[in-house]
Formats: structure tokens, C-alpha cells, sequence
């Protein structure tokens, strides 16, 4: 099993409906629960940071934690083709190098005009 | 946040040689790592650079094959070295700032013939 999964989609969504991105993960010792967005041939770009449980908004952006269940989520409100990428979700223990980053494998997003 | 640069951007590269990448931060980091990316896959961490010591490298990964070097706070290089068609990838230099936010550079496309 791995340690976080990540449905790889594609979904396919009209524009202006609301998406649902969820990864769930099995290492209780996980606080730090990061959101990357990567369209393609580029970078993944950070778009969403929460430590532990909890809600986080930011614009159309709303990040979601429950340690409870170990499940994650990042709704994007009105959306819009240019949020067409791949989203990854990340996640890790704390800081320090022995703390890495875990993956997971991405949902890729096509929002149709 | 960190703005990351990586040069090349892409290469061609004939198997048996090797090509180094450089990655540039613009402000001093905490924690810079290489990662490989296989197209339409996650991220694979390849080993975090240190500053002024050996790389920690994560398994299946060595350091005769991929050399690292970080001789200050914003600049890293990694070497691919002994290249095969095996390494065609993305490799994609990151780095932390602060506790948990991790960045990432555009990336460096690798074609191996």
C-alpha cells in the first residue's frame, strides 16, 4: 500500500463547477499537508499549505485536512479552463532532512469551456 | 516565496555522456533536493544537497551516477553521469523555506538517444 494515494483521474468538469480533489494517506505522523498545481512541461507551483486539521481558503481555493480519517481535499470553486493541470497532493512529518515529502501520484484537471 | 531557475531548460544528450543541471534560488534556503519526474508520473525524490557535505541519496539512487554538489545556500548542481535512454526524464531541482513550504524550479527535460 502505498503511502498516499491519489485517484490520477483525468476528470473532465464544465466550467464554473465546483472540483473535488482528494488524496488519503496512511502515515498518522503526517502534519504538514502542501497542494502543488502543474500545468504541463512546467514546475509544480505551490498553491495551497495547511498544518494539521483544519480548513484553509484562499480565493477560489479551499484546502481541507482530517487527520481523523487521514484524508485530504482541495475544492476549486467557479472553475475555470485555465485551472486545466495536474494537481499533486504532498505531504510530510515535520522538518528536518529525515522528513521528506511524500507524493502523490496527481489528478489531472480538464475544465471545459 | 522562492523563485527557482534551472539551466538547461532541455537537452539532447547522446548515451555515455553526461550533463550537469544547475539550479539557482533567488534568497537562501533552509534545504534544496533533486527530484526525477517520468512523464505522466509522480515525483521522485533522486537525494536532498547538502551545503558543504556529501548528498544524501535515497534508495536506488548513487552517487557515482548522480553527482551533487550545493557549494553555498542558493546554488545546487546535479550531474547525470554515464547516461542511458533509461534517464530520459525531467529533473527538477526544489527547495525549502522555512518549516514545510517547498518550492520548485521550472524543470530540465532530458532526452537521452
Amino acid at each position: 500500500q502505498k503511502e498516499v494515494e491519489q485517484d490520477p483521474g483525468p476528470l473532465s468538469v464544465p466550467e464554473g463547477a465546483i472540483v473535488s480533489l482528494n488524496c488519503t494517506y496512511s502515515n498518522s505522523a503526517f502534519q504538514y499537508f502542501m497542494w502543488y498545481r502543474q500545468y504541463s512541461r512546467k514546475g509544480p507551483e505551490l498553491l495551497m499549505y495547511t498544518y494539521s486539521s483544519g480548513n484553509k481558503e484562499d480565493g477560489r481555493f479551499t484546502a481541507q485536512v482530517d487527520k481523523s480519517s487521514k484524508y485530504i481535499s482541495l475544492f476549486i470553486r467557479d472553475s475555470q479552463p485555465s485551472d486545466s493541470a495536474t494537481y499533486l497532493c504532498a505531504m510530510s512529518a515535520g522538518g528536518g532532512a529525515t522528513n521528506k515529502l511524500i507524493f502523490g501520484t496527481g489528478t489531472l484537471l480538464a475544465v471545459q469551456p | 516565496s522562492a523563485v527557482i531557475s534551472q539551466k538547461p531548460s532541455r537537452d539532447i544528450c547522446q548515451r555515455g555522456t553526461s550533463l550537469t543541471i544547475q539550479c539557482q534560488v533567488d534568497s537562501q534556503v533552509t534545504m534544496m533536493f533533486w527530484y526525477r519526474q517520468q512523464p505522466g508520473q509522480s515525483l521522485t525524490l533522486i537525494a536532498t544537497a547538502n551545503q558543504g557535505s556529501e548528498a544524501t541519496y535515497e534508495s536506488g539512487f548513487v552517487i557515482d551516477k548522480f553527482p551533487i554538489s550545493r557549494p553555498n545556500l542558493t546554488f545546487s548542481t546535479l550531474t547525470v553521469s554515464n547516461m542511458s535512454p533509461e534517464d530520459s526524464s525531467i529533473y527538477l531541482c526544489s527547495a525549502r523555506q522555512g518549516a514545510e513550504t517547498q518550492y520548485f524550479g521550472p524543470g530540465t527535460r532530458l532526452l537521452v538517444l
